[in-house]
């Protein structure tokens, strides 16, 4: 079956420490980005890659960082995380650029206390 | 900046009506347009894609595209209770960048 997964699904934290959530699509799609969903605004674009080991930023990169070494996995790192990053992420994959359909993960809901 | 404006509602509509959702972009450079449907809680979902002016229509709906106007629109006939959701319009930019707007809720009343 054609997805994108995302673990972990539900995560509460506290301020400052570590996390990683992991984003894997099984389409071979070469498109990747994450977003983050906050009541009023909508999807924002944290960070996008366009191959492996080709990623830029997005709209509200401040406080991320993300890796592309596989093409089909793209984790998103919060080396310090901070109550403002508390939101639902979603992990998205496309056959190429951003011009085409994005498929969605099912989302993590992230909690920093 | 570059903005995609949508009503948040929530529009309520009575089963069996038409909804009609409206979404407005302010770069005139933009290329794709999409809308997306998003249950409560869950990720979003391609419902319709359109690249030109006019109408596109997929079951029981039509997007419409005015590029002139800078509106796109998105139109459910025969509404039913399944579609009460909110309704994602996003548009594609260019730069690898597609902006969604805030979405707009819909509740169809049985």
């Amino acid at each position: 079956e054609a997805q994108v997964t995302q673990n972990p699904r539900y995560l509460i934290t506290v301020t400052g420490k570590k996390l990683t959530v992991t984003c894997s699509q099984n389409m071979n799609h070469e498109y990747m980005s994450w977003y983050r969903q906050d009541p009023g605004l909508g999807l924002r674009q944290i960070y996008y890659s366009m191959n492996v080991e080709v990623t830029d930023k997005g709209d509200v990169p401040e406080g991320y960082k993300v890796s592309r070494k596989e093409k089909r996995n793209f984790p998103l790192i919060l080396e310090s995380p901070s109550p403002n990053q508390t939101s639902l992420y979603f992990c998205a994959s496309s056959l190429d650029e951003g011009g085409k359909t994005q498929y969605f993960g099912p989302g993590t809901r992230l909690l920093v206390l | 900046q570059k903005e995609v404006e949508q009503n948040s509602g929530p529009l309520s509509v009575p089963e069996g009506a038409i909804a009609s959702l409206n979404c407005t972009y302010s770069d005139r450079g933009s290329q794709s347009f999409f809308w997306y449907r998003q249950y409560s809680g869950k990720s979003p979902e391609l419902i319709m894609s359109i690249y030109s002016n006019g109408d596109k229509e997929d079951g029981r709906f039509t997007a419409q595209l005015n590029k002139a106007s800078q509106y796109v629109s998105l139109l459910i006939r025969d509404s039913q209770p399944s579609d009460s959701a909110t309704y994602l319009c996003a548009v594609y930019t260019g730069g690898f960048k597609t902006i969604f707007g805030a979405g707009t809720r819909l509740f169809v009343k049985a």
